[in-house]
């Protein structure tokens, strides 16, 4: 049992380039997120998936997109990467909504240049 | 608009000490809040969570303590530990409404030994 698991661990971009973070978990959880750490911000969230086929946008959704592959994966999309984009991203699931534990996978440190 | 602010920043404390963090909230239809512990490179973690039908929540040194009518809750480490030198985030849902949690800023533990 992985738990949620993420690729890549480290990544360095130049501006304008694109990619694609994945995340899947392996424990039949319903709801995932997507945050981003930076230093004196808090975990901010992203993009969130209440249940497979939906998605909504978070506190910070601008230059991201998601897609809720399957119950099990929920990738994040940077279409033309910025600096400001620079952060560590985590990823996260729970059983049932905003009431219950959420499982955080070991996060992608990503550097745009 | 930050919904949960956390307090302090930054905590410095003696081995042996307690540590206090606190946080306050602002809407009053939030009635989860988790406390997670998260150490350098790794993700967040679930430490300990409340439901505002307690005023005060145990497990082992670590304690919530939650005052509904002031809105606001806190984390005691008792006995504060080398070992438990950590980045810790409140965070607080609405488990019957938004899948989200809200995320306290954080704040930075150091416990000298």
């Amino acid at each position: 049992n992985a738990g949620v698991t993420q690729t890549p661990k480290f990544q360095v971009l130049k501006t304008g380039q694109s990619m694609t973070l994945q995340c899947a978990q392996d424990m039949n959880h319903n709801s995932m997120y997507w945050y981003r750490q930076d230093p004196g911000m808090g975990l901010r969230l992203i993009y969130y998936s209440a249940s497979e086929g939906t998605t909504d946008k978070g506190e910070v959704p601008n230059g991201y997109n998601v897609s809720r592959l399957n119950k099990r994966e929920f990738s994040l999309r940077l279409e033309s990467a910025a600096p400001s984009q620079t952060s560590v991203y985590f990823c996260a699931s729970t059983w049932d909504r905003g009431g219950s534990e959420q499982y955080f996978g070991p996060g992608t440190r990503l550097t745009v240049t | 608009q930050q919904q949960v602010k956390q307090s302090p920043q930054s905590l410095i404390v003696q081995k042996g000490g307690i540590s206090i963090i606190n946080c306050a909230y602002e809407n009053t239809a939030f009635d989860y809040f988790p406390w997670y512990q998260q150490f350098p490179g790794k993700g967040p973690a679930l430490l300990i969570a409340i439901r505002p039908d307690v005023s005060e929540k145990k497990e082992g040194r670590f304690t919530i303590s939650f005052n509904k009518s002031a809105k606001q809750f806190s984390l005691h480490i008792m006995d504060s530990q080398p070992g438990d030198s950590a980045t810790y985030f409140c965070a607080a849902s609405n488990q019957g409404g938004s899948e989200k949690l809200v995320f306290g800023k954080g704040t930075k533990l150091t416990v000298n030994p």
